[in-house]
């Protein structure tokens, strides 16, 4: 069955250092996959995306990831982490075969220190 | 462009209570999908309309909960009779479509709702 991972449920990082969330999927076909940010009390906002084509792609507040195929992984990167960061973190994967329903990870809480 | 609207954004209620929930997507949207989201967890899907018609509600627990989408517009998720289980962040979402390379799902706030 399809399904995502995200091994780290919580990562603290000061502000200035440089951030990597983990994501591992399962999945059979070539894969949709999403980042998405989830602020306190707020909704969940699209950070970045693949589909296919270059596997490094750009998102949104400075965020990248890239797709690695071999690694089954879409690690999701920002250079130099702002206080603004700190929120939580879902990767999700498409599943083509089901109505193109998001399989989620269960998120990783970012927390930044001054 | 506006995004998609829900309300109210919190809601209170005792057990065995009724609670409705009420989601306006993006203009033009044909998808519309409404999440529980208990804390600490990700999403789950409740259920998922193309239009007006039902696509997935495979994980509502239809004994309680109901959700429509009569014009293929709005829709409201209720709750009757309320649970404490039921505590949780109620997110709605919309996309363009569920069929090409739309799978780009848009929220909306939430609406948190606490049952005690």
């Amino acid at each position: 069955a399809q399904s995502v991972t995200q091994p780290d449920i919580h990562i603290t990082v000061s502000e200035g250092a440089s951030l990597e969330l983990r994501c591992n999927y399962s999945y059979g076909a070539t894969p949709y996959l999403f980042w998405y940010v989830q602020s306190p009390g707020q909704g969940l906002q699209l950070l970045l995306k693949y589909f296919s084509g270059d596997t490094l792609v750009q998102g949104i507040k400075g965020f990248e990831a890239e797709f690695k195929r071999s690694q089954s992984s879409f690690n999701l990167r920002k250079p130099s982490v702002h206080w603004s960061d700190a929120a939580e973190y879902f990767c999700a994967v498409g599943d083509a075969g089901n109505n193109r329903k998001l399989i989620w990870g269960l998120g990783t809480s970012l927390a930044v220190n001054p | 462009e506006a995004g998609v609207a829900q309300s109210p954004r919190y809601k209170i209620i005792e057990k065995r209570q009724s609670v409705a929930f009420w989601c306006n997507p993006i203009s033009g949207h044909a998808t519309l999908y409404w999440y529980q989201q208990i804390l600490g967890q990700g999403p789950k899907l409740l259920i998922q309309f193309q239009n007006n018609g039902v696509v997935d509600d495979s994980q509502l627990p239809k004994d309680r909960f109901s959700a429509e989408r009569l014009k293929g517009v709005d829709s409201t998720l209720k709750i009757q009779p309320a649970k404490l289980e039921d505590s949780a962040v109620y997110l709605c979402a919309s996309s363009l479509a569920a069929s090409g390379y739309s799978y780009e799902q848009y929220f909306g706030p939430g609406t948190r709702l606490t049952v005690t």
